[in-house]
């Protein structure tokens, strides 16, 4: 079965502070996600890798930075937190070639910034 | 930009009837897939079903099937003998390219005993 882990369930931080989110999938997939999910909006893509050190932008990047030194781990970054980031973000991790594009979703962490 | 639109955002049904989640979608590919996704509550997305636009047979995988209307842009998902642990928020999805996903907004579906 695959695996993705995010290091924490829920997270609360201040305004300012920088908070780092980790993900780690046991898959050996090329590609890894992070994506912010509120209320009415569904799911939204922050950042994606499809590589180590590979980054593209999503739909929502402001804000936030991602870093990939190893295949298996994607972080994702808050430089300085603010309250509008206060969200669930969810990592996903899928194979680039060979599947179906199916993508397999760590827990969440629920981050709040007060 | 590509979109999915769920227009229900709540629904329910009665244990073991059935139940239809809607699904409107907006794409220029002409080769993609479609899936609905099902996130339990505080538990993890998982998978429920796939579709291959190139496929016109409807996917069904057990008590989950499809409806798929590839002129339309519908892709409907209906969940027969209703149970308990299918309580939650359902997510139609579509495959952009490049990797991506786009999701509806999402219906929350509960099961009245």
């Amino acid at each position: 079965d695959v695996k993705v882990t995010q290091s924490s369930r829920y997270l609360v931080k201040r305004t300012g502070e920088k908070v780092f989110l980790e993900c780690v999938q046991d898959m050996d997939h090329e590609n890894m996600f992070w994506y912010r999910q509120d209320p009415g909006l569904g799911l939204r893509l922050i950042y994606f890798s499809y590589d180590v050190k590979m980054k593209e932008k999503g739909d929502i990047p402001e804000g936030y930075s991602v870093s990939r030194e190893k295949k298996e781990r994607f972080s994702l970054i808050l430089e300085s937190a603010s309250t509008n980031q206060t969200s669930m973000y969810l990592c996903a991790s899928s194979l680039a070639r060979g599947g179906t594009y199916e993508q397999y979703f760590g827990p969440g962490t629920r981050l709040t910034v007060t | 930009a590509q979109t999915v639109t769920q227009s229900q955002p709540e629904m329910s049904v009665q244990e073991a009837e059935t139940v239809t989640l809607s699904c409107t979608y907006d794409t220029s590919e002409s080769d993609y897939y479609l899936f609905w996704y099902k996130q339990p509550p505080s538990r993890q997305m998982i998978l429920v079903i796939r579709q291959e636009a190139y496929k016109q047979q409807n996917a069904t995988e057990n008590r989950f099937s499809v409806n798929f209307q590839k002129a339309a842009k519908s892709f409907s998902l209906k969940i027969s003998d209703s149970q308990l642990g299918d309580a939650a928020m359902y997510f139609c999805v579509n495959w952009e390219g490049a990797q991506k996903l786009v999701f509806g907004q999402g219906t929350r579906l509960t099961i009245n005993p």
